[in-house]
């Protein structure tokens, strides 16, 4: 019964593949991000959607596409990665009520 | 752009006392939240504490309590009687009510705690 879920949780690639991590949450909330916690752990926005749609996007290469199939999921697919890549990705969604953030457990994503 | 700023990269705290982590924003709204979270070994993200901006009382739960100076754009944490397992990253971060829909973080105090 995990409110946000991340599949993998673990992901170690070789430069230049493509990669997806998958984000679903059972909280019924609209607005689904992503984040990327660098190595000096900054967090910082990459996506976000409100009901499948795209409503933040912050400057991050267009490497990096989010798909959202319904409300309930967003998931990230990552072409071409770099060294840089290497991060723990976040997932989260927002409850209207309060406003706070339900993040899931995190991907560390390593690229070799 | 709204900025968060967390002055203390790392706090140490004994067993049983209490500690503070600073926290300051900019912003040039009046109506937003802010919010404390706890990140322990295992990754995940906890919220520990949320304050309205057009609330004046100082948000508590349990151990935690914030001092919140709007004025000051001040939003520090307070965390008393510590215990081992609040060893943790904590973040603060900031969402305004108006525009946009997505927290700002600050970039994290990690707090030791000593036995």
């Amino acid at each position: 019964d995990t409110a946000v879920s991340q599949t993998p949780k673990y992901l170690v690639t070789q430069m230049g593949n493509d990669k997806s991590i998958k984000c679903e949450q059972n909280l019924g909330h609209d607005t689904m991000y992503w984040y990327k916690q660098d190595s000096k752990k900054f967090l910082k926005i990459m996506f976000s959607y409100n009901n499948k749609e795209l409503i933040i996007n912050e400057t991050v290469p267009n490497r990096f596409s989010p798909k959202s199939p319904d409300k309930a999921h967003l998931n990230l697919h990552i072409n071409s990665l770099e060294l840089g890549d290497s991060a723990v990705y976040f997932c989260a969604s927002r409850s209207v009520g309060t406003g706070e953030l339900f993040f899931g457990e995190g991907s560390r994503l390593t690229v070799l | 752009a709204q900025t968060v700023t967390q002055s203390q990269p790392e706090m140490s705290v004994q067993e049983a006392e209490t500690v503070t982590l600073s926290c300051t924003y900019d912003t040039s709204e009046s109506d937003y939240y802010l919010f404390w979270y706890k990140q322990p070994p295992s990754r995940q993200m906890i919220l520990v504490i949320r304050q309205e901006a057009y609330k004046q009382q100082n948000a508590t739960e349990n151990r935690f309590s914030v001092n919140f100076q709007k004025a000051a754009k001040s939003f520090s944490l307070k965390i008393s009687d510590s215990q081992l397992g609040d060893a943790a990253m904590y973040f603060c971060a900031y969402r305004s009510a108006n525009a946009g829909n997505m927290l700002t973080f600050g970039g994290g105090t990690r707090l030791m705690v000593k036995p």
